[in-house]
């Protein structure tokens, strides 16, 4: 089955940006979405199609995605971005649904 | 505007049933895929099955596969989820999710419900 990796953690000074990384074999070859999910809440769409932005979600979050690696990028992060960020992808040869394990982001 | 309220969640013992269901407004829910999401506590998401707008087409991750079945009332904009031989890994929070494309299910989840939790304990 296919499995995408993202690292445990990130920690973040404010106004700094951030990059949560989601690894899988031939990512580049999928479109990505992300979610973040702050404690207690349901999860929220921030990215999709590798680099979409629902309407709502601030300019601040874009994304990229080539090779085996996909990432999440926010500019000039704040504290009210600190959440666990999970990447998502189709496997077309399973017809699954995958979640990356989570990227908990401290804002320092 | 788009709103999705889960409910049918309890505790229920190892081998029992729960069926969940998902009420749904403010968007024509014939057209578009529905998912279901669960989240084990301290856990991350995962995915456990996907419906298409007109129920013709279903898909399960493989540990529900037999025993979850998917199913929608498109007349009450209501999605459902059986669920048989519940396991005490089958606890989690289940959201509902509906999908961001019309017709064609993309797995983008645009909009999510708050979730209702299932307990499988003796």
């Amino acid at each position: 089955s296919y499995v995408l990796t993202q690292p445990p953690s990130l920690s973040v000074a404010p106004g700094r940006t951030a990059r949560i990384t989601c690894g899988g074999n031939n990512i580049g070859g999928k479109s990505v979405a992300w979610y973040q999910q702050k404690p207690g809440q349901a999860p929220v769409l921030v990215i999709y199609y590798d680099d979409d932005r629902p309407s709502g979600i601030s300019e601040r979050f874009s994304g990229s995605n080539s090779g085996n690696t996909a990432t999440l990028i926010i500019s000039r992060v704040e504290a009210g971005d600190e959440a666990e960020y999970y990447c998502h992808v189709w496997d077309r040869g399973s017809d699954h649904w995958v979640f990356g394990g989570g990227t908990e982001l401290t804002v320092l | 505007e788009v709103q999705l309220v889960e409910s049918g969640g309890g505790l229920v013992q190892p081998g029992g049933s729960l069926r969940l269901s998902c009420t749904v407004s403010g968007f024509r829910f014939s057209t578009y895929a529905m998912t279901w999401v669960r989240q084990a506590p301290g856990k991350g998401l995962e995915w456990v099955s996907t419906l298409t707008g007109t129920g013709d087409n279903t898909y399960y991750r493989d540990s529900v596969k037999g025993r979850f079945t998917v199913s929608r009332d498109n007349s009450k904009n209501t999605l459902f989820l059986q669920m048989n031989s519940l396991r005490a890994e089958d606890s989690a929070i289940y959201y509902c999710a509906k999908d961001l494309v019309a017709i064609t299910p993309s797995g983008i989840l645009d909009v999510w419900g708050k979730g209702t939790t299932v307990t499988v304990s003796s």
